[in-house]
């Protein structure tokens, strides 16, 4: 049973435009959430977090939403580059699952020029 | 962030066979944590290597299988144990500190078994 769903597992985009990853847990008890942009052949890169007494979390570019009553959080990336084409990994934690990160199975954003 | 490498990047190993991947930070860290990606799948937590002690295993995943060390504050091995073709797998450590709620990963290591 998944706890950290991606149900899109590719996104395509213009660049300039907005990119929306969208990431969904079905866990209560997870307190603290990150996303992930990992490249072909590296590890997966952190890039912003939200704790969940927060409802929106900005850094650059990049802003993570977090709608606790829907269990749905979502990374906007405006504008997109090229650059930004790669997976994007939702994880979660807190509750029973501790430090362990709980991640979703990625979202393939490709931004083209 | 803390700087961390991983060896092998890559290997391929005979079925049967063992292989063990080194994690290596280039400062002290309070918890390390190996991962596994299979093929399409998302990141699944192995165990917590424990300073000290023994690891900290997660459902599903087995000492005799995955021994892992962790002789001191910047350094782990995990090992894959006979292996076998559903081992081939993307291998990552990660580190995070304490105080932190983040955590920052390895290049990973890709193991194929034939």
């Amino acid at each position: 049973d998944q706890q950290v769903k991606q149900n899109s597992p590719s996104l395509s985009v213009q660049e300039g435009r907005i990119s929306i990853l969208n990431c969904d847990y079905t866990n209560s008890m997870f307190d603290y959430f990150l996303w992930y942009k990992k490249y072909p052949a590296e590890g997966p890169t952190f890039l912003i977090s939200i704790s969940s007494i927060k409802d929106k979390n900005e850094d650059g570019r990049f802003t993570v939403f977090l709608n606790k009553s829907a269990k749905h959080l979502s990374l906007h990336i405006v504008p997109s580059q090229p650059g930004d084409s790669a997976v994007y990994f939702c994880a979660a934690s807190g509750g029973q699952a501790g430090t362990a990160l709980i991640f979703g199975k990625g979202t393939t954003l490709s931004v083209s020029s | 962030s803390a700087v961390i490498s991983q060896k092998p990047s890559r290997d391929i190993c005979q079925r049967g066979t063992s292989l063990t991947i080194q994690c290596q930070v280039d400062s002290q860290v309070t918890m390390m944590f190996w991962y596994r990606q299979q093929p399409g799948q998302s990141l699944t937590l192995i165990a917590t290597a424990n300073q000290g002690s023994e690891a900290t295993y997660e459902s599903g995943f087995v000492i005799d299988k995955f021994p892992i060390s962790r002789p001191n504050l910047t350094f782990s091995t995990l090992t894959v144990s006979n292996m076998s073709p559903e081992d081939s797998s993307i291998y990552l450590c990660s580190v995070e500190d304490l105080g932190e709620d983040t955590q920052y990963f390895g290049p990973g290591t890709r193991l194929t078994v034939l």
